[in-house]
């Protein structure tokens, strides 16, 4: 069965410095990847999006950036933190093109301070 | 381009009473729809998804959910909520792309 891991669970940052988030699915090969933000009492906010090794689509303009360096490893990045940037990060998978059900990693949350 | 709401951002509910959560889609085609939820602190769990054929879909935890095409609607319903069914609950819709839109969410209060 396939499994979405996510660390690191809880991270605490100070204001302008780097962060690295990452994701790792298990279980299936060329998954459809997910970074969404989730900012307290608020819904979800798809950041980026990758259907493969090095493709990356970006759905917001803002202080992150992301990679995909290995087939089922997804990774979220930032040079300088903002506090804007504190909320709760979920890495989602699916498999296929078509709408298809997406399933989420455990999350991490994210405090910048 | 799809979009979800969930007009009742909290809605809260006696233990053993029926509880039913409102979505409405916008989207030109058949869409596909899922329903999530989310325990505090946590990611989201798949309660149900319907694509196609009968209209009331059966989920886990004792959740059903019927899609109204003429309503734009696939509400969620439960005949009798448990403590353990607070959480938040968000519907989102699929297309033909990669991507779902997700509704804001309702969160749901069950009281002793």
């Amino acid at each position: 069965s396939q499994t979405i891991h996510q660390w690191p669970a809880t991270l605490v940052q100070p204001v302008g410095s780097p962060l690295s988030l990452e994701c790792t699915v298990e279980g299936t090969s060329n998954p459809n990847l997910y970074w969404y933000r989730q900012a307290a009492g608020r819904g979800l906010q798809l950041l980026f999006y990758s259907v493969g090794i090095g493709q990356i689509s970006s759905e917001v303009p803002q202080n992150l950036s992301a990679s995909r360096p290995q087939d089922r490893q997804f990774i979220l990045s930032s040079k300088k933190l903002l506090l804007s940037d504190s909320g709760f990060y979920l890495c989602a998978w699916s498999q296929g093109a078509l709408g298809e059900t997406q399933y989420f990693g455990p999350g991490t949350r994210l405090l910048v301070l | 381009a799809q979009s979800v709401t969930q007009p009742d951002i909290h809605i809260t509910v006696s233990e053993g009473a029926s509880l039913e959560l409102r979505c409405n889609y916008s989207y030109g085609a058949t869409p596909y729809l899922f329903w999530y939820v989310q325990s505090p602190g946590q990611g989201l769990q798949l309660l149900l998804k319907y694509f196609s054929g009968d209209t009331l879909v059966q989920g886990i935890k004792g959740f059903e959910a019927e899609f109204k095409r003429s309503q734009s609607s696939f509400n969620l319903r439960k005949p009798s909520v448990h403590w353990s069914d607070a959480a938040e609950y968000f519907c989102a819709v699929g297309a033909n792309d990669y991507k779902l839109s997700f509704g804001a969410g309702t969160t749901v209060t069950v009281r002793a």
